[in-house]
């Protein structure tokens, strides 16, 4: 158990429709990270936050969005679903906001009919 | 090309045998390098990490990293079945708070 927390495991919607992931990061840890998982495009890195603020952007599209709150939790926010977007979303947080090693939660499986 | 390259598998070998993993990159700025291991539906496991060039070892275990070929192993001493899983490599460069993924590959381990 890496101490990361991610829910719900497994959700099923509609295209069109918007989901919120939510995520509890180790404690103590100031860093989380979120990727996407999908069989053909391996961990793809989508946004990090550091202590409620955003420091870096992947290739998360614009229909989805992220926020750290005070409580250091994370939300990512996935709108206007398309089939595409199903796969696996899974955080990871560190202590810092460098490159410290990063520990994973056991993901969120999003599947989009 | 991508930054990070890793042949999918799937490896299959049998039970006791070393088993060699393999990334090449093409960011010479990459400094930081880790191995997850992954199985089917759970989140990643940091094995291990490395930071710059030279090995490590950690129990069965042995990261090698050789930043003038761009290219970084992972050995696996007496596989177990139990060892059966993805292994994706990561790397990342100082300052840029990105971790670069590999696709991973499948790893069969045969009893």
């Amino acid at each position: 158990d890496s101490g990361v927390t991610q829910t719900p495991k497994h959700l099923i919607t509609a295209t069109g429709q918007r989901v919120t992931l939510r995520c509890s990061p180790r404690s103590g840890d100031l860093s989380v990270y979120w990727y996407q998982q999908s069989l053909d495009q391996g961990l793809q890195f989508l946004i990090q936050y550091y202590n409620g603020e955003e420091r870096a952007k992947g290739n998360i599209l614009e229909r989805f969005s992220a926020q750290q709150f005070p409580d250091l939790h994370s939300e990512l926010n996935l709108s206007s679903l398309e089939l595409g977007d199903s796969a696996l979303y899974f955080c990871a947080s560190t202590p810092g906001q460098d490159t410290d090693t990063q520990y994973f939660g056991p993901g969120t499986r999003l599947t989009v009919l | 090309q991508k930054e990070v390259e890793q042949d999918p598998g799937p490896l299959s070998v049998p039970e006791g045998a070393i088993v060699s993993l393999n990334c090449t990159y093409s960011n010479s700025a990459f400094q930081y390098f880790m191995w997850y291991r992954q199985y089917s539906r759970k989140g990643p496991e940091l094995l291990m990490y490395t930071y710059s060039s030279g090995n490590k070892e950690d129990g069965r275990f042995t990261a090698q990293v050789d930043k003038s070929s761009k290219y970084i192993s992972l050995f696996i001493r007496d596989s177990q079945p139990s060892d059966s899983a993805t292994y994706l490599c990561a790397m990342s460069a100082s300052g840029t708070y990105k971790y670069i993924f590999g696709t991973g590959t499948r790893l069969k381990v045969l009893a």
